[in-house]
């Protein structure tokens, strides 16, 4: 398999704040990061594709604006919730694709966001 | 747009039963994967599968891939309290874009 970390595992923050959170491929270079959002007992949604070097693809509905997306190398890429409200509390997972791994996607741990 | 169904949505079944969780879609896949996830936990892979008719065993789970790449089924047999947990099919496409089903939750009473 492939390893990805997420951190942190936990935040909570103040409304309004920004939070950053940090998606690394360990071994292995990800040419691809995806970011996710879940809900409770809900499948995956998808918020944005970033591919290294180059803009995020946000997906309908997603505000590029507010979550920042920075894949600015083969092992890094950073979510930014930006000007936080209680809404944004979720779960978010990143994913990582690439290196002669085919289309399959190899999953960071979560983040869990408490936005107060 | 590309839609995976997958179901059941819900299973809640005794030790020691077998069941199938299935995913259907009219798009043709390059590749599907299925996923385990627990709570507060990130999805974890469990098989990837590329050529039409294939199928993959892992201890108790069996995975197949429809012949005309559209479809996939994982069954389990023999199920355990330690197969409790939320299962994903993903469906990826030339682009190497991936469409999940809404997944199953699967709950094993001892």
């Amino acid at each position: 398999g492939a390893v990805v970390s997420q951190h942190p595992s936990r935040v909570i923050c103040k409304s309004g704040t920004s939070v950053k959170i940090e998606c690394r491929s360990l071994d292995f270079q990800a040419t691809t990061m995806f970011w996710y959002r879940q809900f409770p007992k809900k499948s995956l949604m998808l918020m944005a594709t970033s591919n290294e070097g180059s803009k995020a693809t946000y997906e309908q509905g997603v505000e590029k604006d507010k979550f920042l997306i920075n894949h600015a190398s083969l092992t890094l890429s950073t979510l930014t919730v930006t000007s936080a409200h209680p809404e944004d509390s979720s779960f978010y997972i990143c994913s990582a694709s690439g290196q002669g791994r085919g289309d399959t996607q190899y999953f960071g741990p979560g983040t869990r966001l408490t936005v107060l | 747009t590309q839609l995976l169904e997958q179901s059941p949505q819900f299973l809640s079944i005794q030790e020691g039963e077998n069941l199938t969780v299935y995913c259907n879609s009219s798009s043709v896949f390059s590749s599907l994967q299925w996923y385990r996830q627990e709570p507060g936990e990130g999805p974890v892979l469990l098989v990837t599968v590329v050529t039409g008719g294939e199928v993959k065993k892992l201890k108790r789970l069996t995975f197949q891939f429809g012949d005309a790449r559209k479809d996939s089924s994982l069954h389990i047999t023999a199920a355990q309290p330690g197969d409790t947990g939320l299962y994903l099919c993903a469906g990826a496409n030339n682009a190497g874009k991936s469409t999940f089903g809404d997944g199953t939750t699967l709950t094993v009473k001892p």
